[in-house]
């Protein structure tokens, strides 16, 4: 019964380039919801997707980030031209339904260095 | 809006102490409320959630926390802590009626020691 599957785990990019992490949700969960951590604080929302949908991105940079989670296949959230503050553990979460009796499952999270 | 406060960026305790990570929350309607554990490296695991139901509610790993809404509280604690009770402790509060994304604490990092 596999969770939450974050690749890859550890990404290094300079900057100017792009980095793409994914994430598929547990078997049966359609909804998907994507966090940052900074060193030494806790998890900020960012986006809330279900599939082909965005429900909620009140917590997405304006520029350079997007997410998307298509019909088929994972949620990817992409972050075009990194800079060094892009520096972070990104994780994603996912839940069967906004029932707020569903909590959410974490991935491991994808630790992106920019260089 | 929502927000949550956790006191005490660190808390150390010895081997078979009692546990106690604080957590305060803000909230303009009814919360539903959550702790989760993170072991090094990995994602977070939720330890125990609170959704209006019992306000004592009990979790995994012997931890359990108390929601006092008088005190806008939702503290966790545990009797005895264990060696593999060190981690870093998130509390996190959602709101009713809306998308259920959820607002984190800065953390508590907790330390056992012999």
């Amino acid at each position: 019964n596999a969770g939450v599957m974050q690749n890859p785990r550890h990404l290094v990019r300079r900057r100017g380039q792009e980095a793409r992490l994914r994430c598929s949700p547990m078997k049966g969960h359609s909804h998907v919801y994507w966090y940052r951590q900074l060193p030494e604080e806790g998890l900020k929302f960012m986006v809330y997707l279900q599939k082909e949908n965005i429900i909620d991105e009140s917590g997405m940079p304006k520029e350079r980030f997007s997410a998307e989670f298509p019909k088929e296949g994972p949620s990817i959230l992409r972050i075009q031209q990194v800079v060094r503050g892009d520096s972070a553990a990104y994780f994603c979460a996912s839940s069967p339904g906004t029932a707020f009796n569903q909590p959410q499952h974490f991935g491991d999270g994808t630790r992106l260095s920019i260089l | 809006a929502q927000s949550v406060t956790q006191l005490g960026s660190h808390v150390s305790v010895s081997e078979g102490a009692l546990v106690l990570l604080r957590c305060n929350y803000s909230s303009s309607v009814p919360p539903y409320l959550f702790w989760y554990v993170q072991y090094p490296n990995q994602g977070l695991q939720l330890l125990l959630k609170y959704t209006s139901a019992a306000t004592l509610v009990k979790g995994i790993n012997g931890f359990e926390a108390e929601f006092k809404k008088s005190e806008t509280s939702f503290h966790l604690t545990k009797p005895s802590a264990h060696m593999s009770d060190a981690a870093e402790y998130f509390c996190a509060v959602s709101a009713t009626g809306t998308a259920s994304k959820l607002t984190f604490g800065t953390g508590t990092r907790l330390q056992v020691t012999l």
